[in-house]
This record gives structure tokens, sequence and C-alpha cells, in this order.
């Protein structure tokens, strides 16, 4: 089976300007997340989404941030007004079973 | 809230040394526990996980975990290092039930030296 899609891979974007980016989890993963891997850093939780509850949004870094989940399903991570220190690896993970698997990563570069 | 804490951010070794990366966490309840390494360019993976029973887990390209509840700990081990084990290491835990999601240690990168 397919395992954790996003897109695009790579993203370079001008200062100011909004991004999207995309993830499809696996099929039947109730639960999805959102990461963010700097250049030298760690993984930085943003996002957890789990089946209808609310979102746990404590790990957004700023207000340019949002996600959303459509019909518990496709995930879009929204960055508004882009700036150079949003540059990164985004990561999406879905999860089965306690065990997360993990998407290839949208390469973000703001310019 | 949990916590993750590697207390090795660089290390370096040569090929065929024993390897040893500390992780501790910190949370008071029952606890998933999972090693990611991720080679340089490449997605995550994972390495091995613990979820209870034999706290000695087993893992993938001879890499092994033993988890030490009384000292929240679970390190990671290699007896004998290959260079292609360059790459960075993520410890992380989830507490048992999943519901407040994985939360990873800042990596710890390793660097083998042939």
């Amino acid at each position: 089976g397919a395992g954790v899609s996003q897109s695009p891979s790579n993203k370079v974007t001008e200062k100011g300007k909004d991004v999207e980016l995309r993830c499809d989890p696996i099929s039947g993963h109730t639960a999805l997340y959102w990461y963010r891997q700097s250049l030298g850093q760690g993984l930085e939780f943003l996002i957890y989404f789990q089946g209808n509850s609310a979102p746990d949004k404590s790990g957004l870094p700023s207000d340019r941030f949002s996600a959303e989940r459509t019909g518990g399903s496709v995930s879009t991570l929204t960055i508004q007004r882009t700036q150079q220190e949003d540059s990164a690896v985004y990561l999406c993970a879905s999860t089965r079973k306690d065990t997360i698997y993990f998407g290839e990563g949208s390469w973000l570069t703001v310019v | 809230a949990q916590s993750v804490s590697q207390h090795n951010h660089h290390v370096i070794l040569s090929e065929a040394a024993s390897l040893e990366l500390g992780c501790n966490y910190s949370y008071g309840g029952t606890v998933n526990l999972f090693w990611y390494v991720q080679y340089p360019g490449q997605h995550l993976q994972l390495l091995l996980k613990y979820f209870s029973g034999d706290p000695l887990v087993k893992g993938i390209k001879g890499f092994e975990a033993e988890f030490i509840k009384s000292k929240f700990s679970f390190n990671l081990r290699k007896p004998s290092v290959q260079w292609s084990d360059t790459a960075e290491y993520f410890c992380a835990v989830m507490p048992g039930g999943g519901a407040d999601g994985l939360t990873f240690g800042k990596g710890t990168h390793l660097i083998i030296q042939p």
C-alpha cells in the first residue's frame, strides 16, 4: 500500500508569499501530525489531528501558520507571509497502532 | 507534557567501534518509545520501538535499545558500527494510547569514520 504522501516535495518561494503544503496520510489512519525540521535542528512538533477531535495546535510557531484536515483524511498546512526563518523541511506523519509513519517531507526555501 | 533529552548532539566514531546513544524522557505514565534514523538526504525511518514486554528490543541493521524504567532511559546500542551508519538519530516518546502525540529529542548526529 501507499505510504504517507506529501506535496510539493520542493518549494522555493519569495518572502511574503503564502504557501500551502499538502499531506495524504495512509488510508485508515486516524491521527495525523505535522513536524518541522530546520537545518541543524531537531524535529519540532507543529500540530496534531486525531479523528474528529479538536486539533492540538500548541506547536504552531505563530499565527501565520494554520492547518486543516478535510474529511478526516487529507491535510493542508498553510504558511502566510512567509519569512526566511520558515525555511525547513515540513514533515507529515500518520499513525496506526502507536507507530508513526512519515512522509518524505516538503522542502521549503524562502528567498 | 512529556519531553525527551538526547545527551550527545554529535558523535564521531571509527568503524567497528561500539555505539551507545543516550535518551532520557520525562513522563509519569506508561510510554511507548522509538528510535528513528535519518540518513543523509533521506526521510525518517523507524529503527526500533518499545511498547511493552521484554525491555531489550532489537531493531533493524543490528541496532538494539534497552528500556530502563527506573532511569527513564531508552539508550540505543550497536556493538560494531559501519560507515553506512552515518546519520541523524532521533529518540521519541509517545504516552500510552497515543493521545498526546509523539515528542522527539533534538537528535544525535553520528559520523562514522572509515
